[in-house]
């Protein structure tokens, strides 16, 4: 299967600041790419959804300004936390579909987020 | 709005043995897939398995196959000869416009 790469896999930071996450297709253009949060022993809950060049589409209740994605590339999407908190602890996954196979969705490994 | 639900939080097999975990979907949509994923302890998604909802046939990949149901909305999971590397968090998903829904998870633990 295609493989999607996120990185980091863990970051902590305080309060306050923000942390930027990426998300890379290494071997196929993602047209697509999904930002999740899992919340820990729960399932997926899907953030947003961003094609290349377009502004994202964000899910209710998502907070947009809080939660800035960027998807500049077919290759490449970009989460940033702005102003994290504590209550923004969680686990975040990306992944992304590619044009051929477009209702396969292949995920990142994930990234730990622990704001102090 | 689609909801997935897995009606069983734990299940447990032996090895060797086979398990059925289950899944229901509710939709008006005609035009859907179904996926099986699974989440190892290394929280790294991976596709297990995928139906298209027009086909009949059900879809199976080597110990992997499903039972799909359209008209009552079910889809399970059968593993066969399980294996230890099995063990992992399963979920269900529900695609629609490239999207997924995806229900709270069956978590397999799979005895030696």
């Amino acid at each position: 299967g295609a493989v999607v790469s996120q990185h980091p896999s863990w970051v902590i930071c305080k309060s306050g600041t923000s942390v930027k996450i990426e998300c890379r297709s290494l071997d196929f253009q993602a047209t697509t790419m999904f930002w999740y949060r899992q919340f820990p022993k729960q399932s997926l809950m899907l953030m947003a959804t961003s094609n290349e060049g377009s502004k994202a589409t964000y899910e209710q209740g998502v907070e947009k300004d809080k939660f800035l994605i960027n998807h500049a590339s077919l290759t490449l999407s970009t989460l940033t936390v702005t102003s994290a908190h504590p209550e923004d602890s969680s686990f975040y996954i990306c992944s992304g579909r590619s044009g051929r196979d477009g209702n396969i969705q292949y995920f990142g490994a994930g990234t730990r987020l622990s704001v102090l | 709005a689609q909801t997935v639900t897995q009606s069983q939080p734990e299940m447990s097999v032996q090895e060797a043995e086979t398990v059925t975990l289950s899944c229901t979907y509710d939709t008006s949509e005609s035009d859907y897939y179904l996926f099986w994923y699974k989440q190892p302890p290394s929280r790294q998604m991976i596709l297990v398995i995928r139906q298209e909802a027009y086909k009949q046939q059900n879809a199976t990949e080597n110990r992997f196959s499903v039972n799909f149901q359209k008209a009552a909305k079910s889809f399970s999971l059968k593993i066969s000869d399980s294996q230890l590397g099995d063990a992992a968090m399963y979920f269900c998903a529900y695609g629609s416009n490239y999207k997924l829904t995806f229900g709270k998870g069956t978590l397999l633990t799979v005895n030696p």
